[in-house]
């Protein structure tokens, strides 16, 4: 059974800044990992698949590197609508969440 | 656009079954290459995957819950159903159903679609 780790837990950041998000599994899942944003009371929202291609409509300021067991979430400029939480996922495992909270 | 949306009941006793249903639209649930999921998420808490089926009806659960879940699929009315039995206070979650979309079988897949969620709270 695979488990994912994301550091950090929550991220404080201003509007512009470059927010980096990490995921680590516990073992090799090649590049299949994805990440999803969730914004309060909403649903997540896929953003990223195979670890770094963009899902329909995802702007490009989001983007995913990584393979093996080490993967990175990260946008580029933050925007307003952008503080939420961020999860990774490869299969059925989903990582805790890093919270990306206005600083 | 393809939507879904999941009803059913909202609040559960102990000991009892939570049964969901997801409707689809904009889409066929029989669609190849896509699976039919449900994944739940307790109050402050992270998201938890219980299990997904095919329109053929092929199921494969969380071996956490495995035991008590159970997921259905009606082609007829383009959804499928979850039911979770012997339910106790830690089943109390916001319930998402989701599509699947397999990238490489067994390796990798992911959630392309969600529903917007419903809270089921397990309490006397």
């Amino acid at each position: 059974e695979i488990v994912l780790t994301q550091s950090p837990a929550t991220l404080s950041l201003s509007p512009g800044e470059r927010a980096t998000l990490s995921c680590r599994a516990s073992q090799s899942v090649s590049s299949y990992l994805a990440w999803y944003q969730q914004k309060p009371g909403q649903a997540p929202r896929l953003l990223i698949y195979d670890a770094s291609n963009r899902a329909t409509g995802i702007p490009a300021r989001f983007s995913g590197s990584g393979s093996g067991t080490d993967f990175t979430l990260t946008i580029s400029s933050l925007e307003p609508e952008d503080f939420a939480v961020y999860y990774c996922q490869q299969r059925g495992a989903f990582g805790p969440g890093t919270k990306v909270d206005i600083k | 656009q393809l939507q879904l949306q999941e009803s059913g009941s909202g609040l559960v006793k102990p000991s009892q079954t939570l049964s969901l249903t997801c409707a689809v639209s904009g889409g066929s649930i029989s669609s190849g290459g896509y699976s039919w999921s449900w994944i739940r998420q307790p109050p402050g808490k992270g998201l938890e995957w219980i299990g997904y089926i095919y329109h053929s009806g092929s199921t494969y659960y969380n071996p956490s819950l495995k035991s008590r879940v159970t997921i259905s699929v009606d082609r007829s009315k383009n959804q499928f159903s979850l039911k979770l039995s012997s339910v106790t206070a830690a089943d109390t979650a916001v319930y998402y159903c989701a599509r699947r979309i397999v990238v490489v079988p067994e390796l990798g897949y992911y959630f392309d679609y969600w529903g917007q969620g419903t809270l089921v709270t397990v309490s006397s």
